[in-house]
């Protein structure tokens, strides 16, 4: 039972340098999002998307492109790395509505950028 | 002010101890509530939802309070294992769409 796979675990990269981060979910949920984590901040929303081939910006969208073609999966791509994107990234698919909602969270990706 | 406001803690208790946090939210409009437990360099969980008119789960209870915009986790008797860091996650609808805000989240340990 994977529920939401995130990958890397890890990755260093060069300002400048352009990656992307692969998220898949095998709950056949709608929703899912991506999320950045950084020291003394709750988790903020980057982007987000109902389904596939929607798409919508979050609170700190700026740098950041997504896609989805599949339902299945959100990839986040960093377009050209600055040192300001060094954070804990998580992607999150969720079930269900209002008071019964549930975030699926992957493992999360620790991103440096130099 | 930040919408979602926590005390980042940490709590430091006693095993058998029991802990409270309490979370203030800045909207009036929040509609859904939630608290998720996050162990250190791993993803948050969900802990509980907070229902209207409070709610138990275990050793774990939950408050609600609309009039003064709070919420409230209670531990009862403390193990080892509770020490983590819980979020508080409120959820309102913004300009039609649903937006869920984290607060940074209240760091707890529990000592033996």
């Amino acid at each position: 039972n994977a529920g939401v796979t995130q990958t890397p675990k890890f990755q260093v990269l060069k300002t400048g340098q352009s990656m992307t981060l692969q998220c898949a979910q095998d709950m056949n949920h709608e929703y899912m999002s991506w999320y950045r984590q950084d020291p003394g901040m709750g988790l903020r929303l980057i982007h987000y998307s109902v389904g596939a081939g929607i798409t919508d910006q979050g609170e700190v969208p700026n740098g950041y492109n997504v896609s989805r073609s599949t339902t299945e999966d959100f990839p986040l791509r960093l377009l050209s790395a600055a040192p300001s994107q060094t954070s804990v990234y998580f992607c999150a698919s969720r079930a269900g509505t209002g008071v019964g909602e549930k975030l699926f969270f992957g493992s999360g990706t620790q991103l440096s950028v130099l | 002010r930040k919408e979602v406001e926590q005390d980042p803690g940490p709590f430091n208790v006693p095993e058998g101890a029991t802990v409270a946090f309490n979370c203030t939210y800045s909207n009036s409009a929040s509609q859904s509530f939630f608290w998720y437990r996050q162990d250190c360099r791993k993803e948050p969980k969900l802990l509980m939802s907070v229902y209207s008119s409070g709610n138990e789960d275990g050793r774990f209870t939950a408050q609600l309070n609309r009039a003064s915009q709070y919420i409230s986790l209670l531990i009862r008797d403390s193990k080892l294992s509770d020490s983590a860091t819980y979020l508080c996650v409120v959820n309102r609808l913004d300009t039609g769409r649903r937006a869920l805000t984290f607060g940074s989240g209240t760091r707890l340990q529990v000592q033996p």
